[in-house]
């Protein structure tokens, strides 16, 4: 399959924490990775790999996976938080080699 | 620090042909560890990969837009460019070039450009 899923949207409130979900089959063989985006901006990496965290991406994102699902975990929400994710990985069916999630809107409460 | 900048028309007519380019400064397209990539995104909707590109010329499309996408690279210019053909008002959109690491288990963009937002209108 050529496609990852997300929830539309997810809240959170201020201080707490968050799991925005990202499914597909290509998540059985491959890695997601995560952008966050906000309002007129372009995306921007927050986690690749098993978990790693580009330099400058607060300690308070972190990732994981679990069979064909990814995982995005803000651990103590902040108000700057509050953006569209996008999950994104590679794609098992041969036609191309990057897919993306429709993306979660996250709204901090 | 890598930097990449998208350059071209913002209007385009119906039927007609998307022309942009990427210029990457501070580190160069020949690089064998990257892929350098397009991505667009319409009004309010979601990320879609275009395709992407090798220094060698080496190219990968979006089966969706595969009939009418030209990616092409110039490493004399460290440039690569996207032509999108007989385009309609869907393919109004944001329109990212990014750089795409060649990671065997995961795929991710980890430069992008501001983006540039292309209008299809007559």
């Amino acid at each position: 399959s050529s496609e990852l899923t997300q929830d539309p949207a997810v809240s959170v409130a201020l201080g707490q924490t968050v799991r925005i979900t990202c499914q597909g089959d290509s998540l059985r063989t491959y890695y997601a990775s995560w952008y966050q985006q906000k309002p007129g901006q372009a995306p921007v990496l927050v986690i690749y790999g098993k978990d790693n965290r580009p330099s400058g991406i607060p300690d308070r994102f972190s990732g994981s996976s679990s069979g064909n699902t990814a995982s995005l975990t803000i651990t103590g929400a902040q108000a700057e938080d509050e953006a569209d994710y996008y999950c994104n990985s590679r794609d098992t069916s041969g036609n191309h080699p990057v897919v993306f999630g429709g993306g979660t809107k996250l709204t901090v409460l | 620090q890598l930097h990449l900048q998208e350059s071209g028309p913002g209007l385009v007519k119906p039927s007609e042909t998307l022309s942009l380019t990427c210029t990457v400064s501070g580190g160069s397209i020949s690089s064998s560890s990257y892929y350098w990539g397009w991505i667009r995104q319409p009004p309010g909707k979601g990320l879609e990969c275009i395709g992407t590109i090798y220094y060698s010329g080496s190219t990968y499309y979006n089966p969706s837009l595969k009939s009418r996408v030209t990616i092409s690279v110039d490493t004399s210019k460290n440039q690569f460019s996207l032509k999108l053909s007989s385009v309609t008002v869907a393919d109004t959109a944001v329109y990212y070039c990014a750089r795409r690491s060649r990671s065997q288990n995961s795929a991710y963009f980890d430069y992008w450009g501001q983006g540039t937002l292309v209008t299809v209108s007559s």
